[in-house]
């Protein structure tokens, strides 16, 4: 069981171009939630997604979009990046979305020049 | 709004010796989880121990143990007979029971000495 992967390790992106972080887990969980990581500030939620089908707005939601269509699948896209979005980002998922453990994956190294 | 505190940047510990990273945190809600992760260099986010609010028991996990102080609202995470491998850095997380987010504090780095 490989839990949550993430794809890619890394990337170096130019501004102004469209970027799509992909994240997949095996653990048949229902909800999902993507992470920006950035120095001195801790991690802070951009999107969630109680189930398929559905989604809502994190912390720092803007410039992003998500979209779930089946459990697994829970893509970020970053439409027109930014130096701002310069960071790691973290896809994490858990039972349900009122269930307390979240499980994350190895994370995805952004850099937009 | 919860807000999560780890006023400790950073941290040193001898091999074999203990440490204790303090956290604290904000809330109104009477329902609610924390968690402490550990982050080493390979960037991956480990669970290392979690506590429910309605529980008094600190929680436990072999070496790792949790002084927590409801009253205080804080959270403190003990390392016993530190090794090699517990150098990294350690986020502080509340989730509250209606919310679907979890809340970080900006982490302590923790470095272990041989």
């Amino acid at each position: 069981i490989a839990g949550i992967t993430q794809a890619p390790t890394s990337q170096i992106l130019a501004a102004g171009r469209r970027m799509t972080l992909r994240c997949t887990q095996d653990m048949r969980h229902n909800a999902m939630y993507w992470y920006r990581q950035d120095l001195g500030l801790g991690l802070r939620l951009i999107h969630y997604s109680n189930t398929a089908g559905t989604t809502g707005k994190g912390e720092v939601p803007d410039g992003y979009s998500v979209s779930r269509a089946n459990t697994d699948d829970f893509p970020l896209t970053l439409a027109s990046a930014v130096p701002s979005q310069t960071s790691v980002y973290f896809c994490a998922s858990s039972v349900s979305i009122s269930t307390d453990t979240q499980y994350f994956g190895p994370g995805t190294r952004l850099t937009v020049l | 709004a919860q807000t999560v505190t780890q006023s400790q940047p950073e941290m040193s510990v001898q091999e074999a010796e203990t440490v204790t990273l303090s956290c604290t945190y904000d809330t109104s809600e009477s329902d609610y989880y924390l968690f402490w992760y550990k982050q080493p260099p390979s960037r991956q986010m480990i669970l290392v121990i979690r506590q429910e609010a309605y529980k008094q028991q600190n929680a436990t996990e072999n070496r790792f143990s949790v002084n927590f102080q409801k009253a205080a609202k804080s959270f403190s995470l003990k390392i016993s007979d530190s090794q090699l491998g517990d150098a990294a850095m350690y986020f502080c997380a509340y989730k509250g029971g209606a919310t679907n987010k979890l809340i970080f504090g900006t982490g302590t780095l923790l470095a272990v000495q041989p």
